[in-house]
């Protein structure tokens, strides 16, 4: 069975900061992996995603991130936080050929001026 | 891509009556999934919902509490049933047409009172 975790239920950043959230994943077979951001009272907005080829994944709002198989990780980051970053961030895997996720508990991220 | 419009977006409800909850895609999906969020945890898979057969729940989800109906390749409901306080959670339908990606509606905030 495939898991997520999410280290960190909360991280506090400056504007301007180095923005790292952490995921690491457990999968029998090669994953899916998924970053989705939750604003306040929206639903869930995908990020970026990994399937296969280049291991280091840019994604939408100056996000990226790096699978790495041997450590079994995807964590996300980001050079310098904005205010309007402030939100949860889910990380999720699919078993490839599937299409159901399964979500981390998420990572609520803090932005401070 | 896929858009997705789900109705209600917000309910208060008695504890003891049923709401039923719509998902409306713009284009045609051949699995929709619902997904339930906790106050202030992550996303878990509730069922998948096929056109022309039974719904497919997860552990911990059955059909009388939570009745699934999927009429075509556009639409599905999902019915919280006999609500209690601890059924408050924001419910979320999703698509995943191209098994790479989903797409999740904005959610129904429901609360039982």
């Amino acid at each position: 069975a495939q898991s997520v975790t999410q280290l960190g239920s909360h991280v506090s950043v400056s504007e301007g900061a180095l923005v790292l959230l952490r995921c690491n994943y457990s999968s029998s077979v090669p994953p899916y992996l998924f970053w989705y951001v939750q604003y306040p009272n929206q639903g869930l907005q995908l990020l970026l995603k990994y399937t296969t080829g280049a291991t280091l994944v840019k994604g939408i709002n100056g996000f990226e991130a790096e699978f790495k198989k041997s450590e079994t990780s995807f964590h996300l980051t980001k050079p310098s936080a904005h205010m309007s970053d402030a939100a949860e961030y889910f990380c999720a895997v699919s078993p490839t050929g599937f299409q159901k996720l399964v979500f981390g508990t998420g990572t609520r991220l803090l932005v401070s001026p | 891509s896929a858009v997705i419009s789900q109705k209600p977006s917000r309910d208060i409800c008695q504890r003891g009556t049923s709401l039923t909850i719509q998902c409306q895609v713009d284009s045609q999906v051949t699995m929709m999934f619902w997904y339930r969020q906790q106050p202030g945890q992550s996303l878990t898979l509730i069922a998948t919902a096929n056109q022309g057969s039974e719904a497919t729940y997860e552990s911990g989800f059955v059909i009388d509490k939570f009745p699934i109906s999927r009429p075509n390749l556009t639409f599905s409901t999902l019915t919280v049933s006999n609500m209690s306080p601890e059924d408050s959670s924001i419910y979320l339908c999703s698509v995943n047409p191209g098994v790479t990606e989903a797409f999740f509606g904005q959610g129904t905030r429901l609360t039982v009172v």
